[in-house]
């Protein structure tokens, strides 16, 4: 198993331009999620889908779109990249089954490292 | 509102005890969890306690929950320099909650 992995790792982009980061999970895990990373802030929770065809929004979602069409896949889209986008984003997954006996466990992706200029 | 709050830093000696504590402020958490990130890695799981626990131990790791006073720690016991790296303290609401509240990180610093 790759568990969940995240691409680009590095990306310079100047304002107003558009990406997309990509997050791909192997473990069929029903809930994935978009995290920031910013300095003395800890990490902010953006998007987070609980299957496909459903996501919601989490604590900074404005200026990211999400779209979940199958288990495995969760891109997270900047439309027209922003300075405060430049930041460190983490893409999680874990499984919502279980019951009592899932610790709810979040499995992290390595990073991507995005530098709006 | 929601927050988890830790201190940011932490320096300590090879073969010390490191204590790094953390407050939060959702009294429904079920479980409250310690992450451990290396430099340029994502985070990964160190340990977890059930909010019903008051301690839970794992080798070298000791975890206090405080429910009254709504404070968690975590103890590694014989400090390695393998040991440095941000530990995250995060807590997850009632069933049926999907959101975790994050701290800020605490940076630990080991030093030979």
């Amino acid at each position: 198993n790759a568990g969940v992995t995240q691409t680009p790792k590095f990306q310079v982009l100047k304002t107003g331009q558009s990406m997309t980061l990509q997050c791909a999970q192997d473990m069929n895990h029903e809930y994935m999620s978009w995290y920031r990373q910013d300095p003395g802030m800890g990490l902010r929770l953006i998007h987070y889908s609980v299957g496909a065809g459903i996501t919601d929004q989490g604590e900074v979602p404005n200026g990211y779109n999400v779209s979940r069409s199958t288990t495995e896949d969760f891109p997270l889209r900047l439309l027209s990249a922003a300075p405060s986008q430049t930041s460190v984003y983490f893409c999680a997954s874990r499984r919502l089954a279980g019951g009592l006996s899932n610790t709810g466990e979040l499995f992290f992706g390595e990073g991507s490292r995005l530098t709006v200029l | 509102g929601e927050d988890v709050e830790q201190s940011l830093f932490l320096s300590v000696r090879e073969g010390d005890s490191s204590v790094i504590n953390c407050t939060y402020t959702d009294s429904s958490s079920t479980y409250l969890y310690w992450y451990k990130q290396e430099p340029g890695a994502g985070l990964q799981l160190l340990t977890y306690i059930f909010s019903n626990m008051d301690m839970k131990q794992d080798q070298r790791l000791t975890v206090l929950l405080n429910k009254k006073d709504k404070h968690l720690s975590l103890r590694i016991a014989d400090t390695q320099t393998g040991d440095s790296a941000i530990y995250f303290c995060a807590e997850k609401g009632r069933p049926g909650t999907y959101k975790y509240i994050f701290g800020t990180g605490t940076r630990l610093k080991v030093l030979a």
